[in-house]
């Protein structure tokens, strides 16, 4: 257990739909990444957020959102679902930034 | 721009055998990690082993250890006594804020 939880674990919507993936970081870890895992692309940094800040951003869609709220948990907003966006979602989160970053189980999203 | 090249789309290896797995960076950053994950088909990623660019020593976790090569830009992991369990994607990354990642090796342990 990397201490990094994410929910839901599987998702299944339609095309057009909105969704919110959630991530709770490991305790006192104040970086908190995003990335997406499809067969196609491979392992791809979405987003970064710092206590609360945008830190880095990748290659995440316009459609695509996220935030760090105060308590330092993560959502990330994925809107106008299209059938590429089906891929595992991952969270990660790591103390200070460049250190080793812990993934949760991810979030499995499928578009129908 | 980075990039990680992972050269050996699949590898198979006898249980108990050493097992070298190659990893090669391309980066103009000064100073960056790097890192080893394991993915099983259960799909979690699992975090192995980290390697930071100025660190003079190679970094060692259990039966992992990261031979870094840093003038030829290689960070390739060294599992030692593999066991059946080690079967597994495994992905080379490296970074200083976001992770760029490798298309990984998928590793197959014989019995």
């Amino acid at each position: 257990d990397s201490g990094v939880t994410q929910t839901p674990k599987h998702l299944i919507t339609a095309t057009g739909q909105r969704v919110t993936l959630r991530c709770s970081p490991r305790s006192g870890d104040l970086s908190v990444y995003w990335y997406q895992q499809s067969l196609d692309q491979g392992l791809q940094f979405l987003i970064q957020y710092y206590n609360g800040e945008e830190r880095a951003k990748g290659n995440i869609l316009e459609r695509f959102s996220a935030q760090q709220f105060p308590d330092l948990h993560s959502e990330l907003n994925l809107s106008s679902l299209e059938l590429g966006d089906s891929a595992l979602y991952f969270c990660a989160s790591s103390p200070i930034s460049g250190t080793e970053a812990f993934f949760g189980q991810g979030t499995r999203l499928t578009v129908v | 721009a980075q990039k990680i090249t992972q050269t050996q789309p699949g590898m198979f290896v006898q249980e108990k055998e050493a097992v070298t797995l190659d990893c090669t960076y391309d980066t103009s950053d000064q100073s960056y990690g790097l890192f080893w994950y394991k993915q099983p088909s259960s799909g979690e990623m699992i975090f192995l082993i980290y390697q930071g660019s100025y660190d003079e020593q190679n970094a060692t976790e259990g039966r992992y250890s990261l031979n870094f090569q840093k003038a030829r830009k290689s960070a390739n992991l060294v599992i030692s006594a593999s066991q059946l369990g080690d079967s597994a994607m495994y992905f080379c990354a490296q970074g200083a804020q976001k992770l760029v990642f490798g298309q990984g090796t998928r590793l197959t342990i014989n019995p």
